[in-house]
């Protein structure tokens, strides 16, 4: 079974520009949660999608934005970028379907973003 | 409020020496632990889980981890760590999210 699956892998843009990365997860699996990692914050939890609904979100401004499509794919958004955004994001899929927290996660390899 | 934390940022060992990484969470319920490695440029990789039962879990590449409520602890250890073990690791508890400590980094001397 593919793993989870990230485009592009790197990314160089400029500030005020904005960025779609997309996610596409393990097959069958409907969960798909964005985190941001950063050598100074660590990974951050941005935000989880399950049947095309937003069902947890992160602490983070309204620039980032996702959604997730009917075949479970997902794709994040960045507006009005920032150099601190630059960082490796991470897309993660997992079986989960209600609240409950005994699923793992699995991840993909990354996007990594550098804003100029 | 759920947290994770990794006492030790960075270890060094020698090939063929234990390891031990620490872990210690806060959660208010049932805790479920996972322990992952992160390759440089790479993603996250699964190495254990503990949901529920025997406190002592077994992962891949020779990785276990042990589960003690009354430490709330839940640390990694290897018997003999190889050269391609050097790497980041990461403890997490989820909930309703998870929530992932700040990672240890090993170094592995030959």
């Amino acid at each position: 079974k593919a793993g989870v699956t990230q485009t592009p892998r790197y990314l160089i843009k400029t500030r005020g520009q904005q960025v779609t990365l997309s996610c596409s997860p393990i097959s069958g699996h409907r969960s798909v949660s964005w985190y941001q990692q950063t050598p100074g914050q660590g990974l951050q939890f941005l935000f989880e999608y399950f049947s095309e609904t937003q069902r947890n979100k992160g602490n983070f401004p309204g620039r980032f934005s996702g959604r997730q499509f009917s075949n479970s794919r997902s794709e994040m958004n960045v507006s009005t970028l920032e150099l601190g955004d630059s960082a490796l994001y991470l897309c993660a899929s997992s079986h989960r379907q209600g609240q409950a927290g005994s699923y793992e996660q699995y991840f993909g390899p990354g996007t990594r973003l550098t804003v100029t | 409020a759920q947290s994770v934390t990794q006492p030790d940022i960075h270890i060094t060992v020698s090939e063929g020496a234990s390891l031990e990484l620490r872990c210690n969470y806060s959660y208010g319920a049932t805790p479920y632990l996972f322990w992952y490695v992160q390759s440089p440029g790479q993603g996250l990789q699964l190495l254990l889980k503990y949901f529920s039962g025997d406190t002592l879990v077994q992962g891949i590449k020779g990785f276990e981890a042990e589960f003690k409520r009354s430490q709330s602890s839940f640390n990694l250890r290897k018997p003999s760590v190889h050269w391609s073990d050097a790497a980041e690791y990461f403890c997490a508890v989820s909930g309703n999210q998870f929530y992932f400590g700040t990672g240890t980094s090993l170094t592995v001397i030959p």
